[in-house]
């Protein structure tokens, strides 16, 4: 069966430092792959999605960036957090038509 | 733009009672509409999803309705429970592409 894994739960960072978070997919091949950012009581933000190794595409101009090193492994990096970047990471997989969640990361800029 | 428009942004219902959350699209290329269920400091889990060739799709005691010609679709929840309190996202896509969710709706039940 397929897997997400989506690390670490929780994170608290300082202004200015960078950010490394990382979702792995177990189970499948050639996932397409997203990162989500959810806003304490908003919805679903898409921040960016990657249909294959290398290839990512960036739905919102942001502090952020993608990469997809391996076919399964999918990553969220900043070079230095703002304090509007808190909120709640999830990486998700989709393949066909169902999507797929992490666990999410909980990220505390202070 | 937001793709798909969701309401109401909460919803309180007594225990038993039925909670209805509706949501709206604009894309008529969209072919996949799931509803997803999220508790506090979890991801979203795929509750249920209906295709626009038939109008209702039940499991258990949820239920979608969906309206073709309006572009509407909406999530039936009977005999509500407690355990049923938890944020629920509407969602529609099309083969291939992203999905598009809903702004979330905050369910609440008491008991």
């Amino acid at each position: 069966s397929q897997t997400i894994h989506q690390w670490p739960a929780t994170l608290v960072q300082p202004v200015g430092s960078p950010l490394s978070l990382e979702c792995t997919v177990e189970g499948t091949s050639n996932p397409n792959l997203y990162w989500y950012r959810q806003a304490a009581g908003r919805g679903l933000q898409l921040l960016f999605y990657s249909v294959g190794i290398g290839q990512i595409s960036s739905e919102v101009p942001q502090n952020l960036s993608a990469s997809r090193p391996q076919d399964r492994q999918f990553i969220l990096s900043s070079k230095k957090l703002l304090l509007s970047d808190s909120g709640f990471y999830l990486c998700a997989w989709k393949q066909q038509e169902e999507a797929f969640f992490g666990q999410g990361t909980r990220l505390t800029v202070v | 733009q937001q793709q798909v428009k969701q309401s109401p942004q909460s919803l309180i219902v007594q225990k038993g009672g039925i909670s209805i959350i509706n949501c709206a699209y604009e894309n008529t290329a969209f072919d996949y509409f799931p509803w997803y269920q999220q508790f506090p400091g979890k991801g979203p889990a795929l509750l249920i999803a209906i295709r626009p060739d038939v109008s209702e799709k039940k499991e258990g005691r949820f239920t979608i309705s969906f309206n073709k010609s309006a572009k509407q679709f909406s999530l039936h929840i009977m005999d509500s429970q407690p355990g049923d309190s938890a944020t629920y996202f509407c969602a529609a896509s099309s083969t291939g592409n992203q999905f598009y969710f809903g702004t979330g709706t905050s369910l609440t039940v008491i008991p």
